[in-house]
């Protein structure tokens, strides 16, 4: 099975803070995702990643950035954070081409206050 | 531009009986169209996904989903729903080429009553 793991599920974190979410995912995948979640909103890209090193911007990549040093790894850093960057953000990961299935991990609830 | 339409922010149903959650979706090109689920506090499980081939698409745990090019729809069905089936459902796109990037809906919360 494939797994994709965030370290932190929940965090509370204040106004100004850096900040850090971890992904690991364990199935050698070129691909790996941050998205957020928002009620109402559904689902939007952050960044992503196809490779070591490599990123693209999503939909919504302001006041974030991301780093990916290794393949399995891949990292969301809120430079400082604010309190609408209050949400639940999402890690996943996938094989490189279009079409194949995305894997998530089980969310990161984020708090900042 | 690719978006996901997903009418209903609510489904209701009883037990037992036929469940329908509907998306629509637009993009340039013949689409990837994929179902997920969500439970409380959880992240997303892959439900099923249409690539090519016969339209009607089977996934877990009972669901269906048909591709209708014409209507430029992939609703989600089951026959008999049933009280787990209580979650959220997120409909997603992706284009043919490029890197493989879904364009999600914004959900649809479905409640099965007993």
């Amino acid at each position: 099975d494939v797994k994709v793991t965030q370290s932190s599920r929940y965090l509370v974190k204040r106004t100004g803070e850096k900040v850090f979410l971890e992904c690991v995912q364990d199935m050698d995948h070129e691909n790996m995702f941050w998205y957020r979640q928002d009620p109402g909103l559904g689902l939007r890209l952050i960044y992503f990643s196809y490779d070591v090193k490599m990123k693209e911007k999503g939909d919504i990549p302001e006041g974030y950035s991301v780093s990916r040093e290794k393949k399995e790894r891949f990292s969301l850093i809120l430079e400082s954070a604010s309190t609408n960057q209050t949400s639940m953000y999402l890690c996943a990961s996938s094989l490189l081409n279009s079409g194949n299935t995305i894997y998530f991990g089980e969310g990161s609830w984020l708090t900042v206050v | 531009a690719q978006s996901v339409a997903q009418p209903e922010d609510q489904v209701n149903v009883a037990e037992g009986n036929p469940l329908t959650v509907k998306c629509t979706y637009s993009v340039s090109g013949n689409p990837y169209l994929f179902w997920y689920v969500q439970y409380p506090n959880r992240g997303l499980q892959f439900l099923l996904k249409y690539i090519t081939g016969d339209n009607l698409v089977k996934g877990s745990y009972g669901f269906e989903a048909e591709f209708n090019k014409s209507q430029t729809s992939f609703h989600l069905k089951k026959p008999s729903a049933l009280v787990s089936d209580s979650a959220l459902y997120f409909c997603a796109v992706a284009r043919r080429t490029g890197a493989n990037n879904l364009f999600f809906g914004t959900g649809t919360r479905l409640t099965v009553i007993p």
